[in-house]
């Protein structure tokens, strides 16, 4: 089974500029997480989509935003970059399978720099 | 809200020996899930090993075991027999058991523990 994918893999944007960010899951996965890294703050989470609905979502501006698609795949969008939101973002998938299993397969993150 | 403490910031081990990384949380929940994750200087974020809190045995995959004590609430990361490939970032995560399918989920992460494996 191929494994998260997210791209682009690299991205330079200016502030003020918006991104889009895509990730699709590991087949047969329904859930999709989003989590910014940086030095300072470590690993936070971002959101989770589930059925193509945010389920739970983290302490982070309305600039950031996301989307599911009825495949299962993700978008997560920045509006107005800031300096602050240079990170490595990872997105996880999901079995999301009631009783099964909730661990989350991650992958190889978008690198994104605002200058 | 759940807490995640790595105390080790860093910590050696030459290869073939065993090391233990050491992992605090604090939560008023009673279900959830304790992971292991590693993170390579490539930034894949790979899944080591997995506890379910209900589960009084303790996880194990290979070279890599946990100590997992509820009551303590401390869940620690044995690596036996370390090689190489193994030098990586380490992170202690928490995600409470999601009351039915359609509830949220999130991961909460420590500060991680960067190991290095010596030749």
């Amino acid at each position: 089974k191929a494994g998260v994918t997210q791209t682009p893999r690299y991205l330079i944007k200016t502030r003020g500029q918006q991104v889009t960010l895509s990730c699709s899951p590991i087949s047969g996965h329904r859930s999709v997480s989003w989590y910014q890294q940086t030095p300072g703050q470590g690993l936070q989470f971002l959101f989770e989509y589930f059925s193509e609905t945010q389920r739970n979502k983290g302490n982070f501006p309305g600039r950031f935003s996301g989307r599911q698609f009825s495949n299962s795949r993700s978008e997560m969008n920045v509006s107005t970059l800031e300096l602050g939101d240079s990170a490595l973002y990872l997105c996880a998938s999901s079995p999301r399978r009631w009783g099964l299993s909730y661990e989350q397969y991650f992958g190889p993150g978008t690198r994104l720099t605002v200058t | 809200a759940q807490t995640v403490t790595q105390s080790q910031p860093e910590m050696s081990v030459q290869e073939a020996e065993t090391v233990t990384l050491s992992c605090t949380y604090d939560t008023s929940e009673s279900n959830y899930y304790l992971f292991w994750y590693k993170q390579p200087p490539s930034r894949q974020m790979i899944l080591v090993i997995r506890q379910e809190a209900y589960k009084q045995q303790n996880a194990t995959e290979n070279r890599f075991s946990v100590n997992f004590q509820k009551a303590a609430k401390s869940f620690s990361l044995k690596i036996s027999d370390s090689q190489l490939g193994d030098t990586a970032m380490y992170f202690c995560a928490f995600m409470k058991t999601a009351l039915e399918e359609t509830s949220g989920s999130r991961l909460t992460f420590g500060e991680g523990t960067q190991l290095t494996v010596n030749p």
